[in-house]
């Protein structure tokens, strides 16, 4: 089955720099990559995905790339504010009616003002 | 668009009672619901798929006569945890797939319900 690295673990960084989130997957069938943002006691948010027929998507502050070959996609957050701290997972999925998400463990994103 | 309940929000229960809880998707239709568990600062476990009409399929290693799952419609699925222990405590998340986005379709997710059992 597919299996879903993400490091690191935590992250912090100052207000307005970049960050970056990595995760790599190991089932070469896999091509839904969504990513969620978590803050505490709620639900996951789906902030952005990416299909594989691209290699990157942008929605205003958050980018995905993706890159097939060596099966890893990372998540961008340009000029961080401090709200956009919590848990954030990735996950990845091939097609198919019963197909479902495997997570990574999630990164802990601190966004210090 | 796509939002999903779920019911209760909170529950705290005695040892050896059963909880039964609901989700549903409130403005699209899903063929697929998916049952989570989260521990704290831990990522989401995926406890079984729930598909419309048929019987649930189980993640190894979780009992499916303690949490029974049925999915009578294509808006609705209920986890019921059976004769709970404290070990059981944790937050239960589902999730929904709309049906007109086909196999890796978005997923979205209830608010969660924190289980509580003394």
């Amino acid at each position: 089955g597919e299996n879903v690295e993400q490091h690191p673990s935590t992250l912090s960084v100052q207000e307005g720099d970049s960050a970056v989130i990595k995760c790599t997957y190991s089932d070469s069938a896999s091509n839904y990559f969504p990513w969620y943002k978590q803050e505490l006691g709620k639900r996951p948010q789906l902030i952005i995905d990416i299909r594989s027929n691209v290699g990157e998507k942008k929605d205003q502050r958050i980018a995905v790339t993706l890159n097939k070959t060596a099966k890893h996609f990372s998540l961008h957050i340009t000029e961080t504010q401090p709200e956009d701290s919590a848990v954030y997972f990735c996950a990845a999925t091939p097609t198919g009616a019963n197909s479902k998400l495997t997570f990574g463990k999630g990164i802990t994103l601190s966004v210090r003002p | 668009g796509a939002v999903v309940s779920q019911h209760p929000s909170r529950v705290i229960c005695k040892s050896g009672t059963s909880v039964k809880i609901e989700c549903r998707s409130l403005d699209f239709q899903a063929t697929t619901m998916f049952w989570y568990r989260q521990f704290p600062k831990q990522s989401l476990m995926l406890m079984a798929t729930s598909n419309e009409g048929s019987k649930a399929t189980y993640e190894q290693g979780v009992e499916k006569d303690k949490f029974l799952i049925n999915h009578a419609s294509l808006t609705l699925s209920t986890l019921t945890v059976t004769s709970a222990h404290p070990e059981d405590s944790s937050f239960y998340i589902c999730s929904a797939r709309e049906v007109r986005s086909g196999g890796a379709g978005e997923q979205f997710f209830g608010p969660g319900t924190r289980l509580t059992v003394l």
